[in-house]
């Protein structure tokens, strides 16, 4: 079956800087990629949907200068956390989607920030 | 008011027990995705379904387009199907779309 992979699976940073969370569909092309975030017994929040080629769409109240979102590849899409602050502490999550395989998800990235 | 209702919260079960988890939806959809996260925070998609019934081992998915309500069955509930699951529906008119999702229900099978 389809399988995203997503690395890294937890990341701790200094507050400030940095952090590249990669979504890579392996054996398929995934023409749409969502990025998700989660907090604690909470459900999953769409962030942005991004699409081969072409900018990322956001969802109200989340800052695109501070979730970069590319999507260069129709196997590779990034989000990276600029300037991380302890708020942005959190699970964060892709879900590939292809014609031929609905929607795949990675297996997530907790960030910690300290 | 969130557009997919899933209940229970919460689920405590004894190993071998039959599991019901539901969700009700809001609006026209047509088709429901039910996904399961593990403690590690990983996501399976389980089912797909936009009529009837759907089988997988001891999964059961239903769905009831006209009533806009879906269930998820487990027989002989194991330790290891303690997960979150999570029912989910793009919005209407849409079969790829972005996915609204349930709060989850936490299921815990004891031995």
């Amino acid at each position: 079956g389809a399988v995203v992979s997503q690395h890294p699976s937890w990341v701790i940073c200094k507050s400030g800087t940095s952090v590249k969370i990669e979504c890579r569909s392996l054996d398929f092309q995934a023409t749409t990629m969502f990025w998700y975030r989660q907090f604690p017994k909470q459900s999953l929040m769409l962030m942005a949907t991004s699409n081969e080629g072409s900018k990322a769409t956001y969802e109200q109240g989340v800052e695109k200068d501070k979730f970069l979102i590319n999507h260069a590849s129709l196997t590779l899409s990034t989000l990276t956390v600029t300037s991380a602050h302890p708020e942005d502490s959190s699970f964060y999550i892709c879900s590939a989607r292809s014609e031929n395989y609905g929607y795949t998800f990675g297996s997530g990235t907790r960030l910690t920030v300290v | 008011k969130n557009e997919v209702e899933q209940s229970p919260q919460n689920l405590t079960a004894q190993e071998g027990e039959f599991i019901t988890i539901n969700c009700s939806y809001s609006v026209g959809i047509s088709a429901l995705h039910w996904l399961q996260q593990h403690p590690g925070g990983g996501i399976v998609s389980l089912f797909m379904l936009s009529s009837g019934k759907k089988k997988h081992g001891r999964l059961i998915a239903t769905i009831n387009i006209q009533e806009k309500h879906s269930s998820l069955h487990i027989t002989a509930s194991h330790p290891r199907d303690s997960a979150v699951y999570i029912c989910a529906a793009p919005p209407p008119g849409s079969t790829l779309g972005r996915l609204y999702f349930g709060r989850g229900t936490q299921l815990t099978v004891w031995p």
